[in-house]
């Protein structure tokens, strides 16, 4: 799976949107861009994934550019109950064969809401 | 239940114990996935399960790791004569069949003294 490169630490201000980037310059053609957040103590949560269109859920929108190599994880209206960490993961289809079923988290980003 | 579940949520045990640690998944996910987090760092991948068969064990970091799966639903991971290097949070996943989306449980809290 491609490597992917996130800020480790960001803050944003209760209320506004909070945009988290990710690089990901070695992404191939079939591999999807996961994103699930971890708040303290908790297991990871699912947020969103896409390979080339831009998505939108109840919980954020994914942009992917177009050359696919970077994308942002919006969260329009940040609480504080976002505050967590961020981990973006570029990850084959899981029929694709190989070991495409293992997620491979990096560090993340923290993010911290403040009120 | 809604979503995967896992006990204990803490577990404290002392060097040399073993353990058990169970993981309850998505009702008809037949993907099942174990995952160990340390402090500060990412959740790394331990094994996979597709059914009841371990798919890939290749995360296990010694033989004294062990996991199963007997009826394809419930998962129990197994640590022998533990150490202190155990001490971290587990975390278990599933998914449908060919899912692409991985859900994870609440984790296990593991200290070993």
């Amino acid at each position: 799976d491609a490597k992917t490169t996130q800020p480790p630490s960001m803050d944003c201000a209760e209320g506004r949107a909070a945009n988290l980037p990710c690089n990901h310059s070695t992404i191939s053609g079939n591999e999807y861009v996961y994103w699930y957040r971890q708040i303290h103590s908790q297991g990871p949560q699912y947020i969103i994934h896409g390979l080339k269109n831009n998505e939108t859920n109840e919980m954020a929108s994914l942009i992917i550019t177009e050359d696919r190599k970077s994308s942002t994880l919006i969260l329009p209206h940040a609480t504080l109950r976002d505050t967590a960490v961020y981990y973006c993961i570029v990850r084959a289809p899981f029929t694709s064969g190989g070991s495409n079923y293992k997620l491979t988290f990096g560090k993340g980003t923290l993010l911290t809401v403040n009120p | 239940g809604a979503g995967v579940s896992q006990t204990p949520s803490n577990k404290v045990t002392e060097k040399g114990k073993y353990v058990e640690l169970r993981c309850d998944p998505i009702s008809g996910h037949t993907a099942l996935y174990w995952y160990r987090q340390s402090l500060g760092q990412g959740p790394e991948f331990l094994i996979y399960f597709q059914g009841t068969g371990a798919a890939d064990d290749s995360g296990l970091p010694n033989d004294r790791f062990f996991a199963v799966r007997p009826e394809g639903s419930v998962s129990t991971l197994k640590i022998q004569r533990t150490e202190r290097g155990d001490s971290a949070m587990y975390l278990c996943a599933s998914s449908s069949l060919f899912g692409n989306t991985q859900y994870f449980g609440p984790g296990t809290r593991l200290t070993v003294l």
